[in-house]
């Protein structure tokens, strides 16, 4: 199974600062044929559903503000939220989907301070 | 508007069988892979398995392949769960999702307490 490592684990960071979120794989997650990165990042607000964020690693899912930027390729992908808000409080998962079975990231907890 | 309603979930004692449901709307069910995944209380994010849109082809997660079988009813736009010989470990919020690999949309999922 690919393994899926996220850090921090929990950081804190206060409104209108970037944070950086990390994301890395135990395999490349890209398809060469395609050049696509098999990567998702998720939002979980407490008490709420998953959301989509990013999927192909870097592509913005509908609705999400332009301050959320997925980047990297291969095995170290990155999250970035520029201009924090009190909103972006929550759990943020990565996943691959580049082969089965799917797996995901434990996670990291955004806090605002 | 798009809309996956799971239910079926409560408390069941270890070894027993449960069956959770996921009633779809908004898009055309039938022309969709749709897929499970659970959390755990502790926020453990599981992936449990998926089916192929006409029914004829599912993945699951090996660690719960031999007790777990994902099915649907595209008649009734409806996806299904069922659970044999349930586990403490097994004790979650489960999800019921639309497509294969990247979840576009997510029910609200459904709890199931397994305790005696």
């Amino acid at each position: 199974d690919i393994a899926i490592t996220q850090s921090p684990s929990s950081v804190a960071v206060s409104v209108g600062e970037t944070v950086t979120l990390s994301c890395k794989s135990s395999q490349s997650l890209l398809y060469s044929e395609n050049n696509k990165d098999y990567l998702g990042w998720y939002q979980q607000k407490p008490g709420q559903t998953p959301k989509p964020l990013i999927y192909w690693a870097t592509n913005r899912h509908t609705g999400v503000p332009d301050r959320f930027t997925g980047s990297g390729s291969g095995t170290d992908f990155t999250l970035i939220i520029s201009s924090v808000q009190a909103e972006d409080l929550a759990d943020y998962y990565c996943e691959q989907y580049f082969v089965y079975p799917l797996t995901f990231g434990s996670g990291t907890k955004l806090e605002i301070k | 508007e798009v809309q996956l309603v799971e239910s079926g979930g409560g408390l069941v004692q270890p070894g027993a069988s449960l069956k959770l449901s996921c009633v779809a709307s908004g898009f055309t069910f039938s022309d969709y892979w749709m897929s499970w995944v659970r959390q755990t209380p502790g926020k453990t994010m599981e992936w449990i398995g998926d089916i192929k849109y006409d029914g004829s082809y599912t993945n699951y997660a090996p660690s719960l392949k031999n007790r777990f079988t994902i099915s649907r009813d595209n008649a009734k736009s409806t996806l299904y769960l069922q659970m044999s010989n349930v586990r403490s470990e097994d004790t979650a919020t489960y999800y019921c999702t639309i497509g294969v690999g990247y979840f576009d949309y997510w029910g609200q999922g459904v709890m199931v307490t397994v305790s005696s």
